[in-house]
């Protein structure tokens, strides 16, 4: 079966950087692309941007562009996703899932608190 | 960036009645639309894309229609598992980006 299971819980300070990891398995991990979603405590669901795990190509979000950075490692079946200079509110559940377009298979969401 | 709008932002219904949920897009998405289920605690699960087709394993109570800019998620008959909050997403190509409502939370009334 399908899974996607995700990186444990992080704690950072303002200004650092978090790299998320997405191990996916029960599917040729090349045949779709991984995005990234994020959840706010409370909040609503935030697109972050897709990686063909295919060919590496990417598109971002463009409110985190250049703070955002999502690769694979084939041999690995595993997605990253890197965020920099966190802020307060980058404070989020973030979420993997498969596809591009719309998402089927979910990881069960990484922790990331940004707090001083 | 299309914005999509989710109405209405709460509904109370009780179990077995039918809840109509609505969600309205910015401008045209064509039939580029998915709806998700989100439960406390729980990861989203897609219910239905392409506007109008059932994802793997979602029962037959959960339809999807519409097209352009308005659309609209059905429950014909609400079962206590049903109780959760439900967004839409569209994923149009132009412009670049996939952007979700708001959500719209179905609870007991």
């Amino acid at each position: 079966q399908v899974q996607l299971v995700q990186s444990g819980a992080e704690v950072k300070k303002p200004g650092a950087s978090v790299k998320v990891s997405c191990k996916a398995s029960g599917y040729t991990f090349t045949s779709y692309g991984i995005s990234w979603v994020r959840q706010a405590p409370g909040q609503g669901l935030e697109w972050m941007g897709w990686i063909s795990a295919y060919n590496g190509n990417t598109n971002y979000a463009q409110k985190l562009q250049g703070r955002v950075t999502m690769t694979t490692d084939t041999s690995t079946s595993t997605a990253y996703m890197e965020l920099r200079s966190l802020r307060s509110d980058d404070t989020a559940v973030y979420y993997c899932a498969r596809g591009m377009d719309h998402f089927d298979y979910w990881g069960q969401g990484t922790l990331v608190t940004v707090s001083s | 960036e299309i914005v999509m709008t989710q109405s209405p932002a709460t509904l109370s219904v009780s179990p077995g009645e039918r809840a109509t949920l609505s969600c309205r897009a910015s401008q045209s998405v064509s039939s580029n639309l998915a709806w998700y289920q989100q439960k406390p605690g729980q990861a989203p699960r897609l219910l239905i894309y392409g506007a109008s087709t059932r994802a793997t394993g979602i029962p037959a109570r959960f339809s999807g229609s519409g097209s352009g800019t308005e659309f609209t998620l059905t429950i014909s008959s609400l079962q206590s598992e049903d109780f959760a909050v439900y967004y839409c997403q569209q994923y149009n190509n132009w412009p670049p980006g996939k952007t979700f409502g708001q959500g719209t939370k179905v609870e007991i009334k």
